[in-house]
Order: structure tokens, then sequence, then C-alpha cells
């Protein structure tokens, strides 16, 4: 176990639903991250939280929308989602960002989209 | 932006073998550069990482290279056990920004009995 959890690591929905992947830390960490890792591309960095604060979205889409109510927890709330956004959503945190250090990831939730 | 290319795709070794990956960056700020296991079901695993003040780093079976002139770093894993078998990802993280990580596109390395 690296110290991240993610629930639910299974999630099928329709375009029109709307659905919250969760994200928690167990590492005193202050640093968040959601990535997406499709088939046969490079895991893509999503958004990343420092203390609360969201200091980077990488051009996503507004159907995604990130929550960081505090440094241990993160959510991605999801709404009117395509197909092509199925894939593997994975969380990770580090000690803060800016300081070079190990990203621990959780075990990703597995999404499918209808 | 970072761009990390990463090859081989797919590297299949003989048990007992070693394997070696091998990664380049574009961005010559970068200055961390970490390697990550994944395995099926679960999420990427930090093995062995370097930062660019350092050329090489080993622990146990395991190795790093990194030539900054070159902007390259390499995988180094000796004798290769079946436990070895998953996914690699090579990363780099651009200094001084307030970036996540940027990976490559992983190699798949499957261990021969």
């Amino acid at each position: 176990e690296t110290g991240v959890t993610q629930t639910p690591r299974h999630l099928v929905m329709g375009m029109t639903n709307k659905k919250s992947l969760k994200c928690e830390q167990h590492l005193g960490h202050n640093a968040m991250y959601w990535y997406k890792q499709s088939a046969k591309k490079p895991l893509e960095l999503m958004f990343v939280y420092n203390f609360k604060e969201q200091t980077e979205n990488n051009s996503v889409p507004s159907r995604f929308s990130p929550e960081c109510p505090n440094s241990s927890h993160l959510f991605l709330h999801l709404h009117t989602l395509q197909p092509e956004d199925s894939a593997l959503y994975l969380c990770a945190s580090s000690q803060e960002v800016g300081a070079a250090g190990e990203q621990y990831f959780g075990p990703g939730t597995r999404l499918t989209v209808t | 932006g970072e761009n990390v290319e990463q090859h081989p795709s797919t590297l299949s070794v003989q048990e007992g073998d070693s394997a070696v990956i091998k990664c380049t960056y574009s961005d010559s700020a970068s200055n961390y550069f970490p390697w990550y296991k994944q395995e099926l079901g679960k999420g990427p695993q930090l093995i062995i990482d370097i930062r660019s003040n350092v050329g090489e780093k080993k622990d146990q079976r395991i190795a790093v290279t990194l030539n900054k002139t070159a902007k390259h770093f390499s995988l180094h894993i000796t004798e290769t056990q079946p436990e070895d078998s998953a996914v690699y990802f090579c990363a780099a993280r651009v200094g001084g920004g307030a970036d996540g990580l940027t990976f490559g596109k992983g190699t798949h390395l499957i261990i021969q009995p």
C-alpha cells in the first residue's frame, strides 16, 4: 500500500450521469494530483493542488471538475462525459509542489463511459 | 513544455539477463527523473530516481544513468526475475516549476522463464 486510496475502483457511467471520484492520502503530504492513463498513451497530468490551492489545470475540459477541501482529500467531479473519457484515473500526492521528490500513486479508478 | 520519449515499447528478455530501457527529454531545465513500475491493477510505484546533479545511481539490481548533455537517461535491470515483469515508465520534471511529472509512454517488460 502506498498510503493513497481511491474510490471507487471501477465505475461505469452513462454520458448523462454525474459521478465523483475520491482520493485520500494518509501521508501528510501537501500536494495532490489527478492523472489520466489511456491505453497506448503516456500518463497525462490533469490537475495539481498545493496546500488546497489549484496550481495547474492542464487544459482539461470543463466536464471534469476537481475539488480539494483539504490537503488529504481530492475529488474529481464528472458530468456529461464522452466515451473517449474512458480511462484509468490516477491520484497522486507528494510532500509539496516544486520540491523534487517522489509522487505516491493510488491504485486508480477504472472509468468506462457508455 | 517538456516531452519525454521512451523506447522500446515492449522488451522481452530471458530470466537472468539484463534489461535496458531508454528515455530522452526535451527541456534542458528538467532536473528530476524518476522511474515507475506499474503492475496489473495497481498504480505506478517509484523504483528509483535521479537528480540532474548526479550521473548514475544504483539500488541493488536496478541502476539509472543520466546524460544531461544528450538529454537522455536509462534504466538498467540486471539478473532479471519473473517478478520484474511489468510496465515501466520514465518521467521528467522541470526544475523550479509547479508542474507534475511528464511521463513516457511506457515499456512492457516481459521476463521469459
